[in-house]
Parts: C-alpha cells; structure tokens; sequence
C-alpha cells in the first residue's frame, strides 16, 4: 500500500528554469492538494483539485500551475522558477477530509539558486 | 486568517502533560490536528467538527469551544514518541481550503 507517492524528493534548479511536480494517490481518494512548507509558517495550499477534472486555487497560487491527469495523479509545475519558491513541497489526498483528514506524501525538497 | 498556535515550543519530561492551543480570529467550522516529525510527511491525528465539543483517547485528545474560536490539543503522560511538530489546520466553512497554523514544536525528554 504506497499511499502518496511524491517524485523528485530533492531537486535543485537554476532561477528561470520550470519543472514539474509529480504526484500519485493509490488509495481512489477523490480530492488532492499541494502544499508548501516553509520555516515557522506552518503548511500553505498552493492549489486543490476536489474531484478529477477540476482545480482551484488555495492561498498561494503565484507562480504556480496544476493538471489533474486523472483520478490518481496531479502535478505542479513551476513555469520560471524564483528563489522565493524554495521550499518543501507536500501532495496530499483524502477521501473525506471531514472524517479522515489528509494523508500527506514524503515530500519534495526543492531549491532554486 | 492563518490560525494562532501557542506555545511555539515546549519541553517536556516523560509522563508530564502538555495542553497546545489554536486559536482562529475567524468562526470555526473544523479543525484538524497532525503531528510532523522532522524529515517527515505530517500525520493525521484527529478533526473536530462545530458542533462536536471533544475528541480523542486516553492519552492524546482534543477539544473544540466554538464560542472561543479555538481548539485545544491534550498530551497526557507523554512519551518520547510524542515528540515533533504539531499542526492544527482550520477551516471556516466545509469547504476544501484547510488553513494550517505555523506549529507547535514538543521535545520530550527522558
């Protein structure tokens, strides 16, 4: 059972450059989510899909673009990365965030220099 | 609208108590607790929803005063697996945004 499955785990790119976040759910949850975390700020909702086929934008959506491919999967992508948008990256998915709350993957730890 | 947390940091022993606080300037639909060890994703503890007052088992429990706009998050005789980084996550309406406070970091010690 992998739960949330999060590629890259560490990347380092060059300011400008774009890449793309992976991520994968197993468990035929229905919501995902990307947050970011940063030092002594706690976790923030860069962007949410409720249900495949649609996405929204959470507090922190700057800079930032999401595909829900399908029910399992749903990137992020950074178009011109900034230095500001070094942090840690977390997917989450749940089946009823109301009951169950969120189950998180591992984790990207990116840098831009 | 990110919710308040407090203390930032405790410490403690093993076997004492803590009480962790978060606190919202805004009304309260959910709140959800998580634990977050270092190097690691945060895991669900509990949620408590408006209308439900307190939560939780013998060891590790949360309440929730609607009228305070706040929840509070009991650890009894802690243990040295208490220790890490403790987040509530608040949400104002049954909506999907979940706004998560800054942490509350626990170090027991033996």
């Amino acid at each position: 059972n992998a739960g949330v499955t999060q590629t890259p785990k560490f990347q380092v790119l060059k300011t400008g450059q774009s890449m793309t976040l992976q991520c994968a759910q197993d468990m035929n949850h229905n919501s995902m989510y990307w947050y970011r975390q940063d030092p002594g700020m706690g976790l923030r909702l860069i962007y949410y899909s409720a249900s495949e086929g649609t996405t929204d934008k959470g507090e922190v959506p700057n800079g930032y673009n999401v595909s829900r491919l399908n029910k399992r999967e749903f990137s992020l992508r950074l178009e011109s990365a900034a230095p500001s948008q070094t942090s840690v990256y977390f997917c989450a998915s749940s089946e009823d965030r109301l009951k169950y709350g969120y189950t998180f993957g591992s984790g990207t730890r990116l840098t831009v220099v | 609208q990110q919710p308040v947390q407090s203390p930032q940091a405790v410490i403690l022993r093993e076997g004492e108590d803590a009480v962790i606080n978060c606190s919202s300037s805004k009304a309260l639909y959910s709140v959800h607790w998580y634990r977050q060890k270092h190097g690691e994703a945060p895991v669900f503890l509990m949620i408590l929803l408006k209308g439900g007052e307190q939560k939780g088992h013998e060891k590790i429990s949360a309440s929730f005063n609607e009228k305070k706009q706040q929840s509070s998050l009991y650890l009894t005789a802690s243990q040295l697996s208490y220790s890490g980084t403790y987040f509530c996550g608040t949400g104002n309406t049954g909506g999907f945004k979940t706004i998560f406070g800054a942490g509350t970091r626990l170090f027991v010690k033996a």
